[in-house]
């Protein structure tokens, strides 16, 4: 397996504009998160699916960000419009199953910069 | 609600060295821990898994400890190399909220030759 994927690698954007990141997770894992890394808050937790059910999006900073997980195979994460504090290096990650075992694999993120 | 403290934020060591990164957690009702590395400008990669119920993980030259009653995992690496520099991020996995991680800010190793 390619492992998580994300697109596009670096998002350069004006101010207001609107952003869409992706994710593609590894094959066959249930479960799917959002994290947002900077340097002053390290990385943050934005919102977790499960079997493409949203199940917290407590981490979620404000009404401008959602995200949508339309397949197993497949997640968005929309900034709309965009602000210059929203810059951050965005991660996907999946994991499957539950409990003890359950080990998190991480895409090699977003780095997304708006002007 | 869970924290996550690592110390040192960063440690400059000479090649060959052994050295000793701390994690601690401040709520022990944990799935496992995980310990990943991230390059500058990289994702993160996963290094070892702790699972609750063990005290430890060997991985070639890296080992993982964790006193789960304690709060406290280290994560020991071995006559140490210049590749090995890198930041090194411990994360817990509760019990009660899914498959949530809870990141500790890393510790940013450097390796001299």
């Amino acid at each position: 397996d390619a492992g998580v994927i994300q697109s596009p690698r670096h998002e350069v954007t004006e101010m207001g504009q609107e952003v869409t990141l992706r994710c593609k997770p590894i094959s066959g894992h249930n479960s799917l998160f959002w994290y947002r890394q900077t340097m002053m808050r390290g990385l943050e937790l934005l919102i977790y699916f499960n079997n493409n059910v949203p199940i917290d999006d407590s981490g979620m900073p404000e009404d401008r960000f959602s995200a949508k997980m339309p397949n197993a195979s497949f997640s968005t994460l929309k900034i709309q419009p965009s602000e210059p504090r929203d810059s951050a290096v965005y991660f996907c990650a999946s994991s499957l199953g539950t409990g003890w075992f359950t080990e998190a694999f991480f895409g090699q993120g977003t780095r997304l910069t708006v002007v | 609600k869970q924290e996550v403290t690592q110390i040192p934020a960063a440690l400059s060591v000479p090649e060959g060295e052994n050295l000793v990164l701390n994690c601690s957690f401040t709520d022990s009702a944990i799935y496992n821990l995980q310990w990943f590395r991230q390059d500058p400008g990289k994702g993160l990669t996963s290094l070892l898994l702790i699972q609750s119920s063990q005290r430890e993980q060997t991985s070639g030259r890296l080992n993982a400890s964790l006193d789960k009653s304690s709060g406290r995992s280290t994560l020991y690496i071995a006559a140490s190399q210049p590749g090995d520099s890198a930041t090194y991020l411990c994360a817990v996995m509760e019990d009660n909220a899914g498959n949530m991680l809870t990141f500790g800010g890393g510790t940013r190793l450097m390796v001299k030759p």
